[in-house]
């Protein structure tokens, strides 16, 4: 069926370490990938993507690896600072005659001082 | 450029009441969306407007959720009657049309079901 999952619920890490978050999806027909940050009250916050033609993104102080060989997603988050303290969603575009996006559970990031 | 804009923020009703949410996307973006986010999980999506037509509304409850976007622009999102189960933030996102486009999502409206 259609999934998107993360293997770690919780993820702590002291301020200036980097972090990585990682994803697990299950439909071979995701052709999209995104990662949102949802701060406590708020929206999911778009972050960064990627196309399934790559394997790799760059952004400022972040980085989505895909590896579509084991089906697998992450995002590496350089010099982790106290602001980046959110949960983290994965979510896949899976093409469905038109497409929808689909989320994963998501992973709460504490960031110590 | 305005993000989605949501009312209300907030609502509190009993069971078996009703509710209804609005929604006004970024301007231009034709395809609107409402998720449902239940307190610790992903967000789950209830029904896809391209325009003014329905593309997805397979997890839609739709014995008692309904949805619409007459002109292609606000949408709202309406629960009747209410259940506990129904206690969750209702976002709203939108996007560009078309698979691959960024999805903006607004603030969402909270609602808790007593």
């Amino acid at each position: 069926g259609e999934s998107v999952g993360l293997h770690l619920p919780t993820l702590s890490v002291q301020e200036g370490d980097n972090s990585i978050i990682n994803c697990a999806y299950s439909n071979s027909a995701s052709d999209y990938f995104i990662w949102y940050k949802q701060e406590s009250g708020k929206g999911p916050q778009f972050i960064i993507d990627i196309r399934s033609n790559m394997d790799k993104r760059q952004g400022q102080r972040v980085t989505v690896l895909l590896n579509k060989t084991v089906k697998h997603l992450s995002l590496q988050i350089a010099a982790t600072q106290p602001g980046d303290s959110a949960v983290y969603f994965c979510a896949e575009n899976i093409r469905t005659g038109g497409f929808k996006t689909i989320f994963g559970a998501g992973t709460r990031l504490f960031v110590k001082a | 450029e305005a993000g989605v804009a949501q009312s209300p923020r907030y609502k509190i009703i009993e069971k078996r009441q009703s509710v209804a949410f609005w929604c006004n996307p970024i301007s231009g973006h034709a395809t609107l969306y409402w998720y449902q986010q239940i307190l610790g999980q992903g967000p789950k999506l209830l029904i896809q407007f391209q325009n003014n037509g329905v593309v997805d509304d397979s997890q839609l409850p739709k014995d008692r959720f309904s949805a619409e976007r007459l002109k292609g622009v606000d949408s709202t999102l309406k629960i009747q009657p209410a259940k506990l189960e129904d206690s969750a933030v209702y976002l709203c996102a939108s996007s560009a049309q078309g698979s691959g486009n960024t999805i903006y999502f607004g603030e969402g409206s909270w609602l808790t079901v007593v």
